[in-house]
């Protein structure tokens, strides 16, 4: 079955970097994905990876994927407050309707 | 480019009543659009996929009869919660996508429904 699994919480101070980390199940996805919601707004787009990729990186962020493990992660260097907010990973399936299906996503804190 | 809005943005109503939530995406065209419901602290799960000229399809559970999903254009695509309860009240958010190779979703801000 599909299900993509994140941890709630993760605390860092400004300026250190910081690591959220995603597993999923069903390694049939193409794309993965990395979203960002702020309180009481929708879901902005940060940054995804083709599933046959290992690494990509967008200014400050890095993306990992573990295809073997089944592993993705996101790396924000130099962290800053702005950063705060949640962080959802997704799974993208090609085909029929393109479906997402989400994580429960992880709670970045940043504070001085 | 790709911006997806939503209206309204928050809206009221009493128990029994309709609401109905617009999605449009501005700056292309969107042959798929999604609607998703998220509960306090929770992801987002899909409630159904709607293509435009077609029917919807809808996940596992979603009541089609209760949440209304009607895609008359390539840029709007609206959801209507018929006779609303309180259980109904959430955060329901829209996502478009463009035909491009990625199949990357672009959301809207989201709606916030309370059921009184």
């Amino acid at each position: 079955g599909e299900d993509v699994e994140q941890s709630l919480f993760l605390s860092v101070r400004e300026g250190d970097s910081s690591v959220i980390n995603c597993t999923y199940t069903d390694s049939s996805s193409t794309y993965l994905y990395w979203y960002k919601q702020e309180p009481g707004a929708g879901l902005q787009l940060l940054t995804y990876i083709f599933s046959n990729m290992d690494m990509k990186q967008d200014q400050r962020l890095t993306v990992l994927l573990n295809k073997k493990d089944k592993h993705l992660s996101l790396r924000i260097a130099d962290t800053q407050t702005g950063d705060s907010a949640i962080y959802f990973c997704a799974e993208g399936f090609s085909g029929g309707y393109n479906k997402l299906i989400f994580g429960a996503g992880t709670r970045l804190a940043v504070h001085p | 480019g790709a911006v997806v809005s939503q209206h309204p943005s928050r809206v009221i109503c009493k128990s029994g009543t309709s609401v109905k939530i617009e999605c449009r995406s501005l700056d292309f065209q969107a042959t798929t659009m999604f609607w998703y419901r998220q509960f306090p602290k929770k992801s987002l799960m899909l409630m159904a996929t709607s293509n435009e000229g077609s029917k919807a399809t809808y996940e596992q559970g979603v009541e089609k009869d209760k949440f209304l999903i009607n895609h008359a254009s390539l840029t709007l695509s609206t959801l209507t919660v018929t006779s609303a309860h309180p259980e109904d009240s959430s955060f329901y958010i829209c996502s478009a996508r463009p035909p491009s190779s990625t199949d990357t979703q672009y959301f809207g801000p989201g709606t916030r429904l309370t059921v009184l």
